[in-house]
C-alpha cells in the first residue's frame, strides 16, 4: 500500500545544530508539504513543493529549507536549531491536476531543541 | 490574507450529547472544504470533505458537515458523541493554489 513515512519519529538536539527530518512518499504525489503543529496555533505551513526541483515558502518558513530532487522525498532542514522550533512536524503530500486534493499526512515528527 | 477560524478551542461533552464545531473562512474564491481529526498520539486522518454539489457532506463515524456558501461557513455535526470520538478537529480550506490551511483546531474531550 502506499504510505507517507518520516524519520525519525522523535529527535532531541542541541541550539544551533542542523537538523534534518525525513519525509517519504510512495503515493507518486506531486504535491509535498511540511507543517508544524503547536498548541493554541493549530498546524502551520512551513514550505511546499509542486514537484521536482519546486519549492515555495509557506506562512513559517524562516529558519528552515527544503529541497526536491525527486518525486518522493521533501527533507526538511533546521539550518541552525532554536528553541522555538522544538515541535512537531507533519509531512503531507496530495496529488496534482484534481479538482480537489486530500492531503496524506505522515505519522509526524517530535523535535526538541534543548 | 485567507484564514479559517474554528470557534471553540476546547469542547467537553458527555456521551450521547449532540456536537457542532463551528467553523468559518475568509476566501472569496471557489474553495475545497476539509475536516480532519487526530485522535491523541496519531496523525492527521481525513474526516470529510466537500467539493461541489450537495452542501450537506458526510462523513466517517458518524459525521457530518455542512457548507453555507453565504456564511462561508462549514460546520461539523454528530448527533450523538462516542467517547472513542475524543480527539481534536480541524477545519482547513483548500483554495486553487492546492494549498491547504488549516483552522488552529478544537480540541473536543467525550466524558464517558
Amino acid at each position: 500500500d502506499a504510505e507517507i513515512t518520516q524519520s525519525p519519529r522523535h529527535k532531541i538536539t542541541e541550539t544551533g545544530r542542523q537538523v534534518t527530518l525525513a519525509c517519504h512518499q510512495t503515493w507518486n504525489h506531486n504535491n509535498m508539504f511540511w507543517y508544524r503543529q503547536d498548541l493554541g496555533h493549530g498546524l502551520r505551513l512551513i514550505h511546499y513543493s509542486y514537484g521536482v526541483q519546486d519549492t515555495n515558502k509557506g506562512e513559517v518558513s524562516d529558519g528552515y529549507s527544503v529541497s526536491r530532487s525527486n518525486t518522493e522525498d521533501l527533507p526538511l532542514t533546521l539550518e541552525s536549531a532554536a528553541s522555538s522550533q522544538t515541535s512537531v512536524y507533519f509531512c503531507a503530500s496530495s496529488d496534482s491536476g484534481r479538482e480537489f486534493n486530500e492531503q496524506f499526512f505522515g505519522p509526524g515528527t517530535r523535535l526538541t531543541v534543548l | 490574507a485567507q484564514s479559517v477560524s474554528q470557534h471553540n478551542h476546547h469542547v467537553i461533552l458527555s456521551e450521547a450529547a449532540s456536537l457542532e464545531l463551528g467553523c468559518n473562512y475568509s476566501y472569496g474564491g471557489t474553495v475545497n472544504l476539509f475536516w480532519y481529526v487526530q485522535y491523541p498520539g496519531q496523525h492527521l486522518q481525513l474526516l470529510l470533505k466537500y467539493f461541489s454539489g450537495d452542501p450537506l457532506v458526510k462523513g466517517i463515524k458518524g459525521f457530518e458537515a455542512e457548507f453555507i456558501k453565504s456564511k462561508f461557513s462549514f460546520n461539523l455535526r454528530k448527533p450523538s458523541v462516542q467517547w472513542s470520538d475524543t480527539a481534536e478537529y480541524f477545519c482547513a480550506v483548500e483554495n486553487r493554489d492546492d494549498k491547504i490551511i488549516f483552522g488552529k483546531g478544537t480540541r473536543l474531550h467525550i466524558l464517558p
